[in-house]
């Protein structure tokens, strides 16, 4: 099995700001890395696939990188509404698949 | 992308199976992956499993010998059972799918149903 590490694991900005947050995987999984956000009493929104790809609808200011077992989702200018919990998650070795255990993003 | 509505009871006692089902709109099951995922209180997203249109499922190991994922291919929809529940199976629980060009990327979601166990 697959383990994704996420860090932080609460991050603390207020709107404006850039967050960065971090995915490490156990064994290395090319580019084959999701992240989704998720807010309470909603369904996880995809933002982010094949490590670099938007999903349809997500915002210029998302942004991921990074390849083989090092991923990162960067937030420029947060929004107020960007505060969330955000998932990485991969599927390159199933089953299963596997998420990290998710960030808190929440407003300083 | 499709839409995902699914339903089922979310009132459990200790023991019993839970019984979600998820109907597909605005697109066909064939070629897809279909996922069912869950949040349970305290911990984050966990991946239960899935079937693809041929019906062919795939589980997480920690859950295998309690779940079972169906589909109905000439009916739509695809549900999901795990038998003899406790309150470590309590949480929100969600039909997924992946969007057309990544089968890693789940794109589209049910509303979620709350399951909750009690005596």
């Amino acid at each position: 099995e697959i383990l994704l590490t996420q860090s932080p694991a609460t991050l603390t900005l207020s709107p404006g700001e850039r967050a960065t947050l971090s995915c490490r995987a156990s064994q290395t999984i090319s580019t084959s890395l999701a992240w989704y956000q998720h807010k309470p009493d909603q369904p996880p929104r995809l933002l982010i696939f094949d490590a670099s790809t938007r999903a349809t609808g997500t915002p210029a200011r998302f942004s991921g990188s990074g390849s083989g077992t090092d991923f990162t989702l960067t937030i420029s200018n947060l929004e107020p509404e960007d505060f969330a919990i955000y998932y990485c998650q991969q599927r390159t070795q199933r089953p299963p698949i596997t998420f990290g255990q998710g960030t808190r993003l929440e407003i300083k | 992308q499709v839409q995902l509505q699914q339903w089922g009871a979310g009132l459990l006692k200790p023991s019993e199976t839970l019984s979600l089902t998820c109907a597909v709109y605005g697109g066909s099951l064939s070629g897809f992956y279909w996922s069912w995922i869950r949040q349970t209180p305290g911990k984050g997203l966990e991946w239960i499993g899935e079937i693809n249109h041929r019906g062919r499922p795939s589980y997480n190991p920690s859950l295998e010998s309690r779940v079972t994922i169906s589909i109905d291919t000439s009916n739509n929809p695809f549900s999901l059972r795990v038998r003899s529940v406790t309150a470590a199976d309590a949480g929100f629980y969600y039909c997924a799918t992946h969007v057309p060009s990544s089968i890693g990327a789940l794109g589209s979601w049910g509303q979620g149903t709350l399951v909750a166990v009690s005596s």
